[in-house]
C-alpha cells in the first residue's frame, strides 16, 4: 500500500550540530511538504518540494522523486529547531497529505 | 497577515453534546480540509472541499459533518461527539489542489 516512511525516528543534537532527515515514499507524488510541529502542536509549513532542491536559512530540503525519497537538512541547529518533522506526500492529487510518522528532534544547548 | 484561523483552539464537552469548530481563511484559497491528529496513528484526513459547496470525505469520515457555504469558511460539526473523537484537529487551506497546504493553528477537543 500507500506509505511514507521516516527515518530516523529520534535525534538528539548539541546545538551548532548538523542533521539530515529522510523521507522514502511509495509511489509517485503529486505533491511533498515537510513540516515542523513545535513544542506547543502548530504545524509550521517549511517547504512544498515535489522534486528539486529548495533552501530557506539554516534549512534546505531536496526531493528525487524518480527514487522516491527526500530529505530535509538543518545546519547550526539551535535549541528552537526542537519538536517534530513531518513528511506529508499527496499521491492521487487532491492534496489529501498521507504523513509520515515524523522525526522527533531535541537539540540540546 | 495571511492565515487560518481556528476556534475554539480548546474544547472540553461531554458525550452527545454537538459542537461546531470553525475554521476560516483569508487568502481567498480554493481548497481546504480536515485534519485530526492522534498518538500512534499520525495525521488523517476527515473531509476536505475543492470549493464552495463541493465536499468530499477523507479517511476517517464517520461522525463529522463538514459544510462550505463561503469560500473562507469550512466548520467542522460534531452532532454526538463520543470519547473516540478525542484529539488534535487541523484545518488546512492551499489555492489549489497541489499546492502548499497552510495549517490553522489547531483544536484541542476532549470528549468525556
Amino acid at each position: 500500500g500507500i506509505q511514507v516512511e521516516q527515518s530516523p525516528p529520534d535525534l538528539i543534537l548539541q546545538e551548532g550540530a548538523n542533521s539530515t532527515l529522510r523521507c522514502n515514499f511509495s509511489d509517485s507524488v503529486n505533491n511533498l511538504q515537510w513540516f515542523h510541529q513545535n513544542p506547543w502542536g502548530q504545524l509550521i509549513n517549511l517547504f512544498y518540494i515535489p522534486s528539486g532542491t529548495k533552501q530557506n536559512g539554516r534549512l534546505s530540503a531536496t526531493t528525487v522523486a524518480t527514487e522516491r525519497y527526500s530529505l530535509l537538512y538543518i545546519s547550526s541547529s539551535q535549541t528552537t529547531d526542537s519538536g517534530v518533522y513531518f513528511c506529508a506526500v499527496d499521491f492521487g492529487g487532491y492534496n489529501k497529505l498521507i504523513f509520515g510518522a515524523g522525526t522527533r528532534l531535541a537539540v540540546h544547548p | 497577515e495571511a492565515q487560518v484561523t481556528q476556534n475554539p483552539r480548546y474544547l472540553i464537552t461531554v458525550t452527545g453534546k454537538k459542537l461546531t469548530v470553525t475554521c476560516s481563511q483569508n487568502m481567498n484559497h480554493e481548497y481546504m480540509s480536515w485534519y485530526r491528529q492522534d498518538p500512534g496513528l499520525g495525521l488523517r484526513q476527515i473531509y476536505y472541499s475543492m470549493n464552495v459547496e463541493v465536499t468530499d470525505k477523507g479517511d476517517v469520515p464517520e461522525g463529522y459533518k463538514v459544510s462550505r457555504k463561503e469560500k473562507r469558511n469550512f466548520p467542522l460539526i460534531l452532532e454526538s461527539p463520543s470519547p473516540n473523537q478525542t484529539s488534535l484537529y487541523f484545518c488546512a487551506s492551499s489555492y489549489l489542489t497541489t499546492d502548499t497546504q497552510y495549517f490553522g493553528p489547531g483544536t484541542r477537543l476532549t470528549v468525556l
